[in-house]
């Protein structure tokens, strides 16, 4: 059965500190992998997705980086975290066509002191 | 602009009792709908998916309906249990496209005994 890894599950960071979350799929190959940041009384905001290794899509100009290095590694980054980087970032992957579901870790809560 | 809208925000019932969640959509082109679950402090899982083509779908004592004319859809809620407590998310897909979602803000049920 297929299964989505996301950590650290909270993380504590100054601002200013750089960011590395970690996503990570098994029991599938060549998923579609996304990344969501969710604030309080707001819908889920898709920042990247990617189709293939090495193919990244940004949604919104931000602060944030993805990569994805492995076909089932999805990594969100950032060089200098900000006040407003402060939120619950949910990893998510689906199968390409069809209507699939996507399937979401269990997020990271990141606070930006 | 895609928008999905939810309500009530919140509603707190009583065990055993039924509730209904709505959801207003103006994606379009419509491809479908799918009705999320999210415990607090986990990632969201799907519970139903509605196509343009169908109008009632259950899973359990979970039931989706959906009108395409008015671009409504709506969750019911039967006999509740402790364990529905959870945000419930409506999500839209346009359709030929493999990505992009629209994400309701969601409807906080607290179902207390």
């Amino acid at each position: 059965s297929q299964t989505i890894h996301q950590w650290p599950a909270t993380l504590v960071q100054p601002v200013g500190s750089p960011l590395s979350l970690e996503c990570t799929v098994e029991g599938t190959s060549n998923p579609n992998l996304y990344w969501y940041r969710q604030a309080a009384g707001r819908g889920l905001q898709l920042l990247f997705y990617s189709v293939g290794i090495g193919q990244i899509s940004s949604e919104v100009p931000q602060n944030l980086s993805a990569s994805r290095p492995q076909d089932r590694q999805f990594i969100l980054s950032s060089k200098k975290l900000l006040l407003s980087d402060s939120g619950f970032y949910l990893c998510a992957w689906r199968s390409p066509g069809g209507d699939q579901p996507q399937h979401f870790g269990d997020g990271t809560r990141l606070s930006i002191l | 602009k895609n928008q999905v809208e939810q309500s009530p925000q919140s509603l707190i019932i009583l065990e055993g009792k039924n509730c209904t969640l709505q959801c207003n959509y103006t994606v379009s082109p419509f491809s479908n709908l799918r009705w999320y679950k999210q415990d607090t402090g986990r990632g969201p899982v799907s519970l139903t998916i509605m196509t343009f083509s169908e109008n009632t779908k259950s899973n359990g004592r979970y039931t989706a309906t959906l009108d395409a004319d008015t671009k409504q859809s709506s969750l019911h809620i039967t006999a509740s249990q402790l364990s529905d407590s959870a945000s419930y998310i409506c999500v839209v897909r346009e359709r030929s496209n493999d990505y992009k979602l629209s994400f309701g803000a969601g409807t906080t049920v607290t179902v207390r005994a």
